[in-house]
Protein backbone atom coordinates (compact mmCIF):
# COMPACT_ATOMS: atom_id res chain seq x y z
CA UNK A 1 0.00 0.00 0.00
CA UNK A 2 0.64 3.60 -0.03
CA UNK A 3 1.48 4.15 3.44
CA UNK A 4 1.79 1.95 7.20
CA UNK A 5 -1.79 0.30 7.58
CA UNK A 6 -2.47 -0.27 10.87
CA UNK A 7 -5.72 -1.85 12.41
CA UNK A 8 -7.97 -1.71 14.00
CA UNK A 9 -8.53 1.89 14.59
CA UNK A 10 -9.75 1.95 17.85
CA UNK A 11 -10.09 -1.05 20.20
CA UNK A 12 -11.67 -1.00 23.28
CA UNK A 13 -11.39 -3.49 25.31
CA UNK A 14 -11.82 -4.71 29.14
CA UNK A 15 -9.18 -5.22 31.94
CA UNK A 16 -7.30 -8.51 31.75
CA UNK A 17 -8.25 -9.30 28.46
CA UNK A 18 -5.36 -9.95 25.33
CA UNK A 19 -5.75 -8.13 22.57
CA UNK A 20 -3.29 -8.26 18.97
CA UNK A 21 -2.71 -5.17 16.94
CA UNK A 22 -1.81 -5.18 13.73
CA UNK A 23 0.32 -3.05 10.98
CA UNK A 24 1.39 -3.60 7.69
CA UNK A 25 4.35 -1.29 6.40
CA UNK A 26 5.26 0.08 3.17
CA UNK A 27 6.01 -2.06 0.44
CA UNK A 28 9.97 -2.35 0.72
CA UNK A 29 10.39 -1.56 3.99
CA UNK A 30 12.77 -3.73 6.19
CA UNK A 31 12.44 -2.02 9.39
CA UNK A 32 9.39 -2.05 11.47
CA UNK A 33 9.36 0.05 14.70
CA UNK A 34 6.45 -0.23 17.62
CA UNK A 35 6.29 2.70 19.49
CA UNK A 36 3.15 3.96 21.85
CA UNK A 37 2.05 7.51 22.94
CA UNK A 38 -0.04 8.27 26.11
CA UNK A 39 -1.88 11.54 26.78
CA UNK A 40 0.29 14.04 27.57
CA UNK A 41 3.71 12.01 27.26
CA UNK A 42 6.00 11.84 24.42
CA UNK A 43 6.73 8.80 22.17
CA UNK A 44 8.03 5.38 23.56
CA UNK A 45 9.70 3.03 21.51
CA UNK A 46 8.18 -0.56 22.07
CA UNK A 47 10.23 -2.93 19.43
CA UNK A 48 12.07 -2.87 16.55
CA UNK A 49 12.55 -5.38 13.55
CA UNK A 50 15.26 -4.81 10.87
CA UNK A 51 14.77 -8.07 8.10
CA UNK A 52 15.91 -11.46 9.68
CA UNK A 53 17.85 -10.16 12.61
CA UNK A 54 16.95 -10.77 15.87
CA UNK A 55 14.45 -7.74 17.10
CA UNK A 56 14.90 -4.85 19.50
CA UNK A 57 12.96 -5.80 22.29
CA UNK A 58 14.29 -3.40 25.08
CA UNK A 59 11.66 -1.21 25.17
CA UNK A 60 9.04 -3.83 25.90
CA UNK A 61 7.86 -2.51 29.39
CA UNK A 62 6.72 -5.68 30.65
CA UNK A 63 6.60 -9.40 29.84
CA UNK A 64 2.77 -9.24 28.84
CA UNK A 65 3.74 -7.40 26.04
CA UNK A 66 4.94 -9.32 22.62
CA UNK A 67 5.65 -9.10 19.16
CA UNK A 68 6.21 -10.83 15.97
CA UNK A 69 6.91 -9.97 11.97
CA UNK A 70 5.84 -12.76 9.89
CA UNK A 71 7.83 -13.16 6.51
CA UNK A 72 9.54 -9.66 7.11
CA UNK A 73 6.67 -7.95 6.25
CA UNK A 74 2.93 -7.83 8.65
CA UNK A 75 3.63 -7.37 12.63
CA UNK A 76 1.45 -8.04 15.20
CA UNK A 77 1.54 -6.44 18.41
CA UNK A 78 0.00 -8.66 21.54
CA UNK A 79 -0.99 -6.91 25.11
CA UNK A 80 -1.64 -9.91 27.68
CA UNK A 81 -3.97 -9.62 30.49
CA UNK A 82 -4.66 -5.69 29.57
CA UNK A 83 -4.22 -2.95 32.41
CA UNK A 84 -5.81 0.19 32.44
CA UNK A 85 -2.34 2.25 31.82
CA UNK A 86 -1.79 -0.02 28.65
CA UNK A 87 -4.46 2.43 27.37
CA UNK A 88 -2.56 4.56 24.77
CA UNK A 89 -2.37 5.15 20.68
CA UNK A 90 0.36 2.73 19.24
CA UNK A 91 2.29 3.75 16.41
CA UNK A 92 3.62 1.22 13.99
CA UNK A 93 6.22 2.63 11.65
CA UNK A 94 8.47 1.50 8.99
CA UNK A 95 11.49 2.66 7.15
CA UNK A 96 13.47 1.63 4.06
CA UNK A 97 16.92 1.27 5.53
CA UNK A 98 20.44 3.02 4.07
CA UNK A 99 21.53 6.45 5.58
CA UNK A 100 17.87 7.26 6.94
CA UNK A 101 17.19 3.80 8.25
CA UNK A 102 15.92 5.37 11.12
CA UNK A 103 13.53 7.87 9.20
CA UNK A 104 10.95 5.98 10.31
CA UNK A 105 6.92 7.43 8.53
CA UNK A 106 4.34 6.39 10.97
CA UNK A 107 0.56 4.64 10.39
CA UNK A 108 -2.43 5.91 11.82
CA UNK A 109 -2.23 4.25 14.84
CA UNK A 110 -4.47 2.41 16.82
CA UNK A 111 -6.11 4.01 20.01
CA UNK A 112 -6.23 1.47 22.87
CA UNK A 113 -8.44 1.92 25.49
CA UNK A 114 -8.92 -0.89 28.64
CA UNK A 115 -11.77 0.09 30.95
CA UNK B 1 18.88 7.12 29.81
CA UNK B 2 19.20 9.20 26.72
CA UNK B 3 17.30 12.56 27.30
CA UNK B 4 15.74 14.64 24.53
CA UNK B 5 14.46 18.14 26.07
CA UNK B 6 11.92 20.46 24.22
CA UNK B 7 10.37 23.13 25.29
CA UNK B 8 6.85 22.61 25.49
CA UNK B 9 5.48 25.95 24.64
CA UNK B 10 2.91 26.90 22.88
CA UNK B 11 4.78 29.01 20.44
CA UNK B 12 2.61 31.43 19.43
CA UNK B 13 3.90 33.58 15.62
CA UNK B 14 1.83 35.47 13.81
CA UNK B 15 1.21 34.57 9.84
CA UNK B 16 4.40 35.37 7.82
CA UNK B 17 6.95 35.55 10.60
CA UNK B 18 9.89 32.56 11.49
CA UNK B 19 8.85 30.40 13.97
CA UNK B 20 12.43 28.98 15.62
CA UNK B 21 11.54 25.61 17.35
CA UNK B 22 14.45 24.26 20.03
CA UNK B 23 15.78 21.09 21.30
CA UNK B 24 18.51 19.81 23.45
CA UNK B 25 19.75 15.83 23.64
CA UNK B 26 21.73 14.55 26.38
CA UNK B 27 24.03 11.86 24.61
CA UNK B 28 27.20 13.40 22.92
CA UNK B 29 27.54 10.23 20.81
CA UNK B 30 23.99 10.79 18.93
CA UNK B 31 24.42 11.03 15.44
CA UNK B 32 20.72 10.48 13.33
CA UNK B 33 18.26 13.87 14.48
CA UNK B 34 14.98 14.32 12.72
CA UNK B 35 12.02 16.61 13.09
CA UNK B 36 8.19 15.28 13.20
CA UNK B 37 5.12 17.35 12.37
CA UNK B 38 2.15 15.83 14.38
CA UNK B 39 -1.45 17.22 13.67
CA UNK B 40 -3.73 16.95 16.71
CA UNK B 41 -5.08 13.82 17.02
CA UNK B 42 -3.35 12.18 14.27
CA UNK B 43 0.33 10.29 13.70
CA UNK B 44 3.81 11.90 13.41
CA UNK B 45 4.84 12.88 10.28
CA UNK B 46 8.26 13.32 9.11
CA UNK B 47 9.76 16.63 8.12
CA UNK B 48 13.59 16.76 8.21
CA UNK B 49 16.59 14.61 9.31
CA UNK B 50 19.84 15.83 9.56
CA UNK B 51 23.15 14.00 10.59
CA UNK B 52 26.03 17.08 10.31
CA UNK B 53 26.82 20.54 11.95
CA UNK B 54 25.51 23.20 10.08
CA UNK B 55 22.19 23.80 8.02
CA UNK B 56 19.81 21.71 5.56
CA UNK B 57 17.02 23.62 3.95
CA UNK B 58 14.01 21.97 2.10
CA UNK B 59 11.66 24.78 1.44
CA UNK B 60 10.25 26.79 4.03
CA UNK B 61 11.67 24.29 6.45
CA UNK B 62 15.38 24.81 8.14
CA UNK B 63 17.24 22.37 10.25
CA UNK B 64 20.52 23.54 12.63
CA UNK B 65 22.25 21.08 14.51
CA UNK B 66 25.36 21.88 16.32
CA UNK B 67 26.81 18.77 18.06
CA UNK B 68 29.46 20.24 20.30
CA UNK B 69 26.23 21.98 21.99
CA UNK B 70 24.27 19.47 21.46
CA UNK B 71 22.18 21.56 20.20
CA UNK B 72 19.14 20.96 17.16
CA UNK B 73 16.58 23.38 15.85
CA UNK B 74 14.12 23.80 13.26
CA UNK B 75 12.97 27.43 11.19
CA UNK B 76 9.86 27.72 9.59
CA UNK B 77 9.69 30.56 7.27
CA UNK B 78 6.85 32.36 6.01
CA UNK B 79 4.81 30.56 8.53
CA UNK B 80 1.16 29.29 8.13
CA UNK B 81 -1.80 28.57 9.80
CA UNK B 82 -1.36 25.54 8.67
CA UNK B 83 1.83 24.83 10.79
CA UNK B 84 -0.05 25.01 13.51
CA UNK B 85 0.96 21.43 15.52
CA UNK B 86 3.27 19.69 18.25
CA UNK B 87 6.86 19.46 16.27
CA UNK B 88 8.47 16.25 18.17
CA UNK B 89 12.33 16.31 17.89
CA UNK B 90 14.04 12.83 17.97
CA UNK B 91 17.39 11.52 18.51
CA UNK B 92 18.89 7.86 17.33
CA UNK B 93 19.29 5.53 20.62
CA UNK B 94 22.05 4.47 22.04
CA UNK B 95 21.62 1.22 19.96
CA UNK B 96 21.56 2.78 16.96
CA UNK B 97 18.01 1.01 16.29
CA UNK B 98 15.14 3.56 17.28
CA UNK B 99 14.56 7.24 18.24
CA UNK B 100 13.74 8.66 21.03
CA UNK B 101 11.65 11.82 20.81
CA UNK B 102 11.57 14.64 22.95
CA UNK B 103 7.57 15.39 24.66
CA UNK B 104 7.40 17.99 21.26
CA UNK B 105 6.86 21.88 21.31
CA UNK B 106 3.13 23.27 20.24
CA UNK B 107 4.01 25.45 17.49
CA UNK B 108 0.30 28.45 16.88
CA UNK B 109 0.15 30.30 14.23
CA UNK B 110 -2.48 33.23 13.80
CA UNK B 111 -3.42 34.79 10.70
Amino acid sequence: GAGVSQSPSNKVTEKGKDVELRCDPISGHTALYWYRQSLGQGLEFLIYFQGNSAPDKSGLPSDRFSAERTGGSVSTLTIQRTQQEDSAVYLCASSLGGQDFLAAFFGQGTRLTVV
Amino acid sequence: QKEVEQNSGPLSVPEGAIASLNCTYSDRGSQSFFWYRQYSGKSPELIMSIYSNGDKEDGRFTAQLNKASQYVSLLIRDSQPSDSATYLCAVNNQAGTALIFGKGTTLSVSS
